[in-house]
């Protein structure tokens, strides 16, 4: 089946530094990919979608400055948490849909702790 | 507002009891329904679409427009459903709406 990693699967860092982390679909192509945050015991809310080749669509309250997103290739999408602070803590996860169908699949998700 | 609602955040049953998963959503055009399934330690992973009609590992969910609910039922539990569930729904195709998740605990 479609598989999407994500690198790295957890990462701390100092408040002020940038961060970015990778999702890419293994085994298939994906023009679109999807960015959630999930806070502890809540739900995933979805920050932004990023289509390859296009400028990322970012949903409302999202600081798109802030949480910077590229989609290069039909594999690989890139968020970048620029000047992380603590309450940028969280679990981010990026889903991918594939060209062929409406499939859309789960990368198992980067643990961001920012002290 | 598009929003989906579950309203237990755990579920505990036993084995080979009864499961009922609720899920409610509110969005005002035509609604695509999804639960989702995120065993311990792995990722959230597709378990039944709405428009499938299918039964995946026991489990079908029906959508009831009248009652805009779509919940997720099994008739006997096994302790390997434990896990959390997420409905979602998808709203202009490419958008999902999760709701909060429940919790399903299945006891031996």
């Amino acid at each position: 089946g479609a598989v999407v990693s994500q690198h790295p699967s957890r990462v701390i860092c100092k408040s002020g530094t940038s961060v970015k982390i990778e999702c890419r679909s293994l085994d298939f192509q994906a023009t679109t990919m999807f960015w959630y945050r999930q806070f502890p015991k809540q739900s995933l809310m979805l920050m932004a979608t990023s289509n390859e080749g296009s400028k990322a669509t970012y949903e409302q309250g999202v600081e798109k400055d802030k949480f910077l997103i590229n989609h290069a290739s039909l594999t690989l999408s890139t968020l970048t948490v620029t000047s992380a602070h603590p309450e940028d803590s969280s679990f981010y996860i990026c889903s991918a849909r594939e060209i062929s169908g409406q499939g859309k699949y789960f990368g198992p998700g980067t643990r961001l702790t920012v002290l | 507002a598009q929003r989906v609602t579950q309203p237990e955040k755990l579920l505990s049953v036993f084995k080979g009891a009864p499961v009922e998963l609720k899920c409610n959503y509110s969005y005002s055009g035509s609604p695509e329904l999804f639960w989702y399934v995120q065993y311990s330690r792995q990722r959230l992973q597709l378990l039944l679409r709405h428009i499938s009609r299918e039964s995946i590992k026991g489990f079908t969910a029906d959508l009831n427009k009248g009652e805009t609910s779509f919940h997720l039922k099994k008739p006997f539990a096994q302790e390997e459903d434990s896990a959390m569930y997420y409905c979602a729904l998808s709203v202009n195709t490419d958008k999902l709406i999760f709701g909060t998740g429940t919790r399903l605990q299945v006891f031996p």
